[in-house]
């Protein structure tokens, strides 16, 4: 199984900051097969980007990703209120489908 | 917009078998094209991915839950089903259903999710 490490489990930041989200994957991710997802509390995953770089339908572009070998970045620009979440990265380019841990972003 | 939802009982006694609907509206889970997911969610942690079934029927399951797990599609209904045999409290989660397009693979369309807990 590929696994997925976040980093920080917790960032705590400001509305306005700029923060960098990471993913290290355990092996090759096949055709650059990651997306990043969003939840808050009580609510289903919201896909925010895929294919490592591609935003979502309707996700602002203050949402970004990228990619370098097996680790991979969610940066957000410019922190809003309506962001502070959990955010989770997965792999599905190989069997079985895996999520990292996910890391946590709360107010300062 | 193609949306989903879940449903099923709440609650399972251990040893028996939990089943669950994903109901699709606006849309034809018929018209290929897409892989219909399930993943589950424990109390507090992270996501697991349970499986998938294609409109064909054929299905790909975690290797950590398949001697358990049987996914179905109802076509005629507009839904697909999940059945985990011989629940333990360690299968307590909220369960969601989610639409995968072939193309991007990526999970676009979840549903609410729906909680079941294992307990007598």
């Amino acid at each position: 199984d590929i696994v997925l490490t976040q980093s920080p489990g917790t960032l705590s930041l400001s509305p306005g900051e700029r923060v960098t989200l990471s993913c290290g994957a355990s092996q090759s991710v096949s055709s650059s097969y990651l997306a990043w997802y969003q939840q808050k509390p009580g609510q289903a995953p919201r896909l925010l980007i895929f294919g490592a770089s591609n935003r979502a339908t309707g996700v602002p572009d203050r949402f970004s990703g990228s990619e370098s070998g097996t680790d991979f970045t969610l940066t957000i620009s410019r922190l809003e209120p309506e962001d502070f979440a959990v955010y989770y990265c997965q792999q599905y380019g190989s069997s079985p489908v895996t999520f990292g841990q996910g890391t946590k972003l709360e107010i300062k | 917009q193609v949306q989903l939802q879940e449903s099923g009982p709440g609650l399972v006694k251990p040893s028996q078998t939990l089943s669950l609907t994903c109901t699709v509206s606006s849309g034809s889970i018929s018209s290929g094209g897409y892989f219909w997911h399930w993943i589950r969610q424990h109390p507090g942690k992270g996501l697991e991915w349970i499986g998938y079934i294609y409109y064909s029927g054929s299905t790909y399951y975690n290797p950590s839950l398949k001697s358990r797990v049987t996914m179905s599609v109802e076509k005629s209904e507009n839904h697909f089903s999940l059945k985990l045999t011989s629940v333990t409290a360690a299968d307590t989660a909220v369960y969601y259903c989610a639409r995968a397009t072939t193309a991007t693979r990526a999970f676009h369309i979840w549903g609410q999710g729906t909680m079941v807990t294992v307990s007598s």
